[in-house]
């Protein structure tokens, strides 16, 4: 059974620093890997979609790698603003087509 | 990528009456999904809904007490039944996009008192 880790649960930080989220999966067969970013009480947004032959997507300040053989992806996270605070869920999309979340990271940047 | 709205954005409900949540998708798909969010948690898989047939739900959930409609590519509804402060839930809709990039609704909010 696919279960996801992320790493650390909660993490704050000064305005303008760098900083790396981590993910970890138990099952490497996966389709795909995607990070969200949710603000409270609100829906998902996504980010970054890495397919399951890619090592890494960028999208502006962020930047998503995947090892698929050590089962990790990290999301990267440049000169971060108070903006960037919000709740950070990686998932994995199984060989069904589903996804399977982590717990989360949540984020916040102090200004 | 997909527009997704839902319906209502957030209720409050008694124990024992059932809600239903519409999700409505500005594109045709094939499979859209369900999910709930329990406070504090992350999200859960209910239940994956394809036109023209019985949608298919993950363990742990029933037909009798989420039945999910999608009567077209556009458009699901999710009934919540028999509800119970346990239910008190973010429940949000899916889509797939290219890539099977997974785009999400804004969710709705429910409490059951």
């Amino acid at each position: 059974k696919q279960e996801v880790t992320q790493i650390p649960a909660a993490l704050s930080v000064p305005e303008g620093e760098n900083l790396v989220l981590n993910c970890s999966f138990t099952d490497s067969a996966i389709y795909n890997l995607q990070w969200f970013r949710q603000d409270p009480g609100k829906g998902l947004t996504s980010l970054l979609l890495i397919q399951s032959s890619q090592r890494e997507q960028t999208s502006g300040r962020l930047n998503a790698s995947l090892d698929k053989s050590s089962g990790r992806s990290t999301l990267y996270i440049a000169a971060s603003q108070p903006g960037d605070s919000a709740t950070y869920l990686c998932a994995v999309m199984d060989s069904s087509y589903k996804l399977i979340f982590g717990s989360g990271t949540r984020l916040l940047v102090r200004p | 990528s997909a527009v997704i709205s839902q319906k209502p954005s957030r209720d409050i409900c008694q124990r024992g009456t059932s809600l239903t949540i519409q999700c409505q998708v500005d594109s045709q798909v094939t499979m859209m999904f369900w999910y709930r969010q329990q406070p504090g948690q992350s999200l859960t898989l209910i239940a994956t809904a394809n036109q023209g047939s019985e949608a298919t739900y993950e363990s742990g959930f029933v037909i009798d007490k989420f039945p999910i409609s999608r009567p077209n590519l556009t458009f699901s509804t999710l009934t919540v039944s028999n509800m119970s402060p346990e239910d008190s839930s973010i429940y949000l809709c899916s889509v797939s996009g290219t890539g099977n990039e997974q785009f999400f609704g804004p969710g709705t909010r429910l409490t059951v008192l």
